[in-house]
């Protein structure tokens, strides 16, 4: 009964660094996305995918990458870490585009 | 361009009474929203939803009202529980691909 896995839960980063935050659900859902938090703001979306092979960007992509070659896993690749995306992580599945799973979060913060 | 806003950061009610969190939208090709309820460090999660095609929606304590004409919908908690303080979001669906625009967020604090 795991639902969506998020992992890690905390890190840090220095500038210019990268690395992958990684998501898994196990529901055979079809949709899967990644938003992020910032304080004092609602959720953003930065990447979503329809399907294992599809990707497409959502409103704040910059700075990220996704891929989807699996039904169950939709990791989230920050190439040139920057301050900028320091904030909370959130993967999120749906069986047809509604009734949202969250992960329980990835807090990131670059110095 | 916030095109789903919470105008009310927080809000504070005394445990028995009613919470009435507020939403108002700009698009009005939206079709469906939701609330979402969101407790530290953890993930959202799903609380209630309304269709265009009601103007209100109820599950126990939890009802949702929508005005199409103002662009407003409203999440009423009756009566409000301890066990409710949280962070609200209310959303709107966006597209057929289930992309969700959310709004700012309304910390509740229920006090007992």
């Amino acid at each position: 009964n795991a639902g969506v896995t998020q992992t890690p839960k905390f890190r840090i980063l220095k500038i210019g660094q990268s690395m992958t935050l990684q998501c898994t659900q196990d529901m055979n859902h079809n949709y899967m996305y990644w938003y992020r938090q910032d304080p004092g703001m609602g959720l953003k979306l930065i990447y979503y995918s329809v399907g294992a092979g599809i990707t497409d960007k959502g409103e704040v992509p910059n700075g990220y990458n996704v891929s989807r070659s699996t039904t169950e896993d939709f990791p989230l690749r920050l190439e040139l870490a920057a301050p900028s995306q320091t904030s909370v992580y959130f993967c999120a599945s749906s069986y047809s585009g509604d009734g949202y799973t969250f992960g329980s979060g990835t807090r990131l913060t670059v110095v | 361009d916030q095109q789903v806003k919470q105008n009310s950061p927080s809000l504070s009610v005394q445990e028995g009474r009613i919470s009435i969190l507020n939403c108002d939208y700009t698009n009005s090709m939206f079709d469906y929203f939701l609330w979402y309820k969101k407790y530290p460090a953890e993930g959202p999660t799903f609380l209630i939803s309304i269709s265009s095609i009601k103007d209100k929606n109820e599950d126990g304590r939890f009802t949702v009202f929508l005005n199409k004409s103002a662009k407003h919908l409203s999440l009423h908690i009756v009566p409000s529980q301890p066990g409710d303080s949280a962070v609200y979001f209310c959303a709107a669906v966006s597209g057929n691909t289930g992309k969700l625009i959310f709004g700012q967020g309304t910390t509740l604090q229920v006090k007992p």
